[in-house]
């Protein structure tokens, strides 16, 4: 069966700092990969996806950034974080049923 | 931009009754709807999905009903349990391709005992 892990957590970290989150998949190959990104008490906002390794869309022009260096992982990244990148950042593969496969989170607090 | 609103951000309900969210959609009707359960703290599981020639799926008490004319899709859970507590979410694909899903801000239910 498939499995989907992400990590860290749960994260705290200054504004200006860099941030890379990681999430990789297991039991499944060239899954579409995406990341998503969800305030409190919001829906979930598409950052970015990718349909095969290098392959990377982004959905939201910020100081984000995303990358598939293989085929079962997903990285997230930022140079310089900003407050208003604090949210609950969850990765999810896409299925070819079409329905997708979250990942536990990482919560992201900028102070 | 293709939008989907679920119309309620909380309902609460009484124990053993039918629980029924509501999903509108604008524009164009998307090719399948589907339907995500969440818990705080916690990543959306999948439902279910239903396509735009399909009237009804089931799943156990789940019922969700996909209605092209009135841009809405219904969610139904029947005898409802204080584990059914939780944010559901509605989503819409494609939307710009089918790599893409775009969700709904999700309706919070509480079920009372």
């Amino acid at each position: 069966s498939q499995t989907i892990h992400q990590w860290p957590a749960t994260l705290v970290q200054p504004v200006g700092s860099p941030l890379s989150l990681e999430c990789t998949v297991e039991g499944t190959s060239n899954p579409n990969l995406y990341w998503y990104r969800q305030a409190a008490g919001r829906g979930l906002q598409l950052l970015f996806y990718s349909v095969g390794i290098g392959q990377i869309s982004s959905e939201v022009p910020q100081n984000l950034s995303a990358s598939r260096p293989q085929d079962r992982q997903f990285i997230l990244s930022s140079k310089k974080l900003l407050l208003s990148d604090s949210g609950f950042y969850l990765c999810a593969w896409g299925a070819q049923s079409y329905e997708q496969y979250f990942g536990p989170g990482t919560r992201l607090t900028v102070t | 931009s293709q939008k989907i609103e679920q119309n309620s951000e909380a309902l609460n309900i009484q124990e053993g009754k039918t629980a029924t969210l509501t999903c509108n959609y604008t524009n164009y009707s998307p090719a399948y709807l589907q339907w995500y359960r969440q818990d705080p703290g916690r990543g959306p599981v999948f439902l279910l999905l239903i396509r735009e020639n399909e009237k009804e799926k089931r799943k156990e008490r789940l019922k969700v009903t996909f209605d092209t004319t009135l841009k809405q899709s219904l969610f139904h859970i029947t005898a409802s349990q204080p584990a059914d507590s939780a944010t559901y979410l509605c989503a819409r694909l494609p939307d710009g391709g089918y790599q893409k899903v775009t969700f709904g801000t999700g309706t919070k239910l509480q079920v009372i005992p």
